[in-house]
């Protein structure tokens, strides 16, 4: 099993900050790497996939890098809806998640 | 994109199996990968298992001993099917569309709950 290690685990920010979100894979996935933003009683929605592609209707705020073993989530510009948890995802191998990181609005 | 519709009982009782259905509309569940994802509450999110349309399976393995996936392509349905459920099972569960790929779409949810 591929294990993805997000970090940090909580972040407060303030508005029009700009926002990192790391995740590492145990072994290498090329860039079978996706990401997914979750609101409270919501489902979680695709943001980014194959590492650096942008979901159809996402703003151009998030952004996404890296391959092999090293990811990162980018937005910038923090606004307020931006709020809530954001998980990474593997499809290299059989699927597995992070452990998710929770942004919050100062 | 589709939409997709959990369906199914909200409370289970211990011991007894936990049995889903997801209804796809918007487009056909053919040529895609459909997959179960759940989440404890207030936990992560946990991939249970995918089918192709064809009826090709992969599961979890810490799920694999007590899990069933099937699809019905004339009513663009799949299901699950997880027995011997315990309080551990209690969780939002979630179809999707995808599985060895992006989740590109998802349910609402449905939470269930084990208790007798």
């Amino acid at each position: 099993e591929i294990v993805l290690t997000q970090s940090p685990d909580f972040q407060s920010v303030t508005p029009k900050e700009k926002v990192t979100i790391t995740c590492r894979a145990s072994q290498s996935i090329g860039s079978s790497l996706h990401w997914y933003q979750q609101k409270p009683d919501q489902s979680p929605k695709l943001l980014i996939k194959f590492a650096s592609q942008s979901f159809s209707g996402v703003p151009s705020r998030f952004s996404g890098s890296g391959s092999g073993t090293d990811f990162t989530l980018t937005i910038n510009s923090l606004e307020a809806e931006d709020a809530a948890m954001y998980y990474c995802h593997q499809s290299s191998s059989l699927p597995t998640f992070g452990q998710g990181t929770k942004v919050e609005i100062k | 994109q589709v939409q997709l519709q959990e369906s199914g009982p909200g409370l289970v009782k211990p011991s007894e199996t936990l049995s889903l259905t997801c209804t796809v509309s918007g487009g056909s569940i053919s040529s895609y990968f459909w997959s179960w994802i759940r989440q404890p509450p207030g936990k992560g999110l946990e991939w249970i298992g995918y089918i192709y349309y064809s009826g090709t399976t992969n599961y979890n393995p810490s799920l694999k001993s007590r899990v069933t996936i099937s699809v019905d392509t004339s009513k663009n349905q799949f299901s699950l099917k997880l027995s011997s459920v315990t309080a551990a099972d209690t969780a939002v569960y979630y179809c999707a569309k995808g599985g060895g790929n992006p989740f590109e779409d998802w349910g609402q949810g449905t939470l269930v709950t084990v208790s007798s």
